[in-house]
């Protein structure tokens, strides 16, 4: 069964550094997001991208942040001069076109800053 | 604001009872719910969903039910087993012109099944 990938599974880095974060959505899948979730908190919202460019931002995504489509297959999330509460679990979603289908989750990055 | 914490509410039920996670959501725009289940260290899993035309709908041994009028959401499992241990979440989009999906995430629930 197709399943979306992220890598890599743990990265420690030091405040101030960048990171990107990967992510392999299902191949048919147009619609991308990422979410982040705090340890012991709800999953958030970051971004929703769409025929390469962003389509929807929240709040946490400021200018920190941002995604890219750099080839057929991977989605990516950098973050420019990571921060300690930048440390949490970082999940890619995908979905097919069509409106009321569900998005499917990476088993998601734990981003740590020390 | 909303309350920010460690820890989730926790539901304890034996093997082979029924469960029932319950979930407020915020937007009374929302259109399109989805529950979903989170085991340690992995992603959202998604369990079941429902349209805001309906009010109930039945997967295998789950259905969700919703309440619009109180803008309340909940999922029953039936006969839960030590497999359906993990931490439940109700998520709903709100649908605007443009809009791409996102969903918002409830804070979750801890579903702790006991042999």
């Amino acid at each position: 069964e197709p399943e979306v990938t992220q890598t890599p599974s743990h990265q420690v880095t030091q405040m101030g550094q960048e990171v990107i974060l990967r992510c392999v959505p299902i191949s048919n899948h147009l619609y991308f997001y990422w979410y982040r979730q705090i340890l012991g908190q709800k999953v958030e919202f970051l971004v929703s991208f769409y025929n390469n460019e962003i389509s929807e931002k929240s709040e946490i995504f400021d200018d920190q942040f941002s995604v890219e489509r750099p080839d057929g297959s991977n989605f990516t999330l950098k973050i420019r001069s990571t921060k300690l509460e930048d440390s949490a679990m970082y999940f890619c979603a995908s979905r097919v076109p069509g409106f009321y289908n569900e998005q499917f989750f990476g088993p998601g990055t734990r981003l740590t800053v020390l | 604001g909303e309350s920010v914490g460690l820890h989730l509410p926790t539901l304890s039920v034996q093997e082979g009872d029924n469960s029932i996670i319950n979930c407020a959501y915020s937007n009374s725009a929302s259109d399109y719910f989805i529950w979903y289940k989170q085991e340690s260290g992995k992603g959202p899993q998604f369990i079941i969903d429902i349209r805001s035309n309906m009010d109930k709908r039945q997967g295998q041994r789950v259905t969700v039910l919703l309440n619009k009028t109180v803008k309340h959401l909940s999922l029953q499992i039936a006969a839960t087993q030590p497999g359906d241990s993990a931490v439940y979440f109700c998520a709903e989009r709100v649908y605007y012109g443009g809009s791409q999906g996102n969903l918002i995430f409830g804070k979750g629930t801890k579903l702790s099944v006991k042999p």
